[in-house]
């Protein structure tokens, strides 16, 4: 099993659609959890942490069930501005990336 | 805002070649990345560096890669004798704390394409 699996995608969603994006992984002794994203060809850029009681920043929300080993990251009211790769990404004594989800919004 | 900045942006290099990837990562932060990613694929660890020495790395970062914090500012990836799968876009980074605890800022890549 990968350590960090996400949705393959990609995602085409229409401008104003709520876009819902899971990652699960697989270490139960990861410490820490994070959504990036990362637009084509450019660098990654933390989006939001993510904890154990759930946290919101505007439109987005993020969740985290230690028990199923599994992240969410919900976007609603998604923009043309939102089209862009997310990347999950879980920690314990290393950094690991999960392959990312394309996001497309369409007009 | 404060960056990282590595240059360069793109780098050419024939097979067997060696190269110098260089980053400045931000002033006040006290640990660096690298990362890679290969075109269409995830982004990979590569290696963290600490006080002066590295604190951990991944299987990938084998004998040929290495890295160095020369001065106060610059913290390079050396790749010694380049293969074609080197190719792939190199990410530095850096954060304040230890990452993952703390938030990595990344710069915006060498892309390496090994001919």
């Amino acid at each position: 099993r990968k350590e960090v699996e996400q949705d393959p995608g990609p995602f085409n969603v229409p401008e104003g659609a709520t876009v819902a994006f899971n990652c699960t992984y697989s270490n139960s002794a990861s410490q820490s959890f994070f959504w990036y994203r990362q637009d084509c060809r450019k660098e990654p850029k933390l989006l939001m942490s993510v904890y154990s009681s759930g946290n919101e920043d505007g439109r987005f929300t993020a969740q985290l069930n230690r028990a199923s080993q599994y992240i969410s990251l919900l976007i609603r009211d998604s923009k043309l501005s939102d089209s862009a790769t997310y990347l999950c990404v879980v920690t314990y004594d290393k950094v690991i990336f999960g392959p990312g989800t394309s996001l497309s919004v369409i007009p | 805002e404060p960056e990282v900045t590595q240059t360069p942006s793109h780098q050419v290099t024939q097979m067997g070649q060696e190269v110098i990837l260089r980053c400045v990562p931000i002033s006040n932060h006290l640990y660096f990345y690298w990362y890679r990613q290969i075109l269409g694929q995830k982004v990979e660890f590569l290696v963290s560096f600490y006080n002066n020495e590295i604190s951990e790395k991944s299987e990938i970062f084998d004998d040929q890669f290495s890295v160095e914090r020369p001065d106060g500012s610059n913290f390079t990836l050396k790749i010694r004798s380049t293969k074609l799968e080197d190719s792939a876009m190199y990410f530095c980074a850096s954060s304040e704390g230890r990452n993952p605890n703390t938030e990595a800022f990344f710069g915006q890549g060498t892309r390496l394409t090994v001919v």
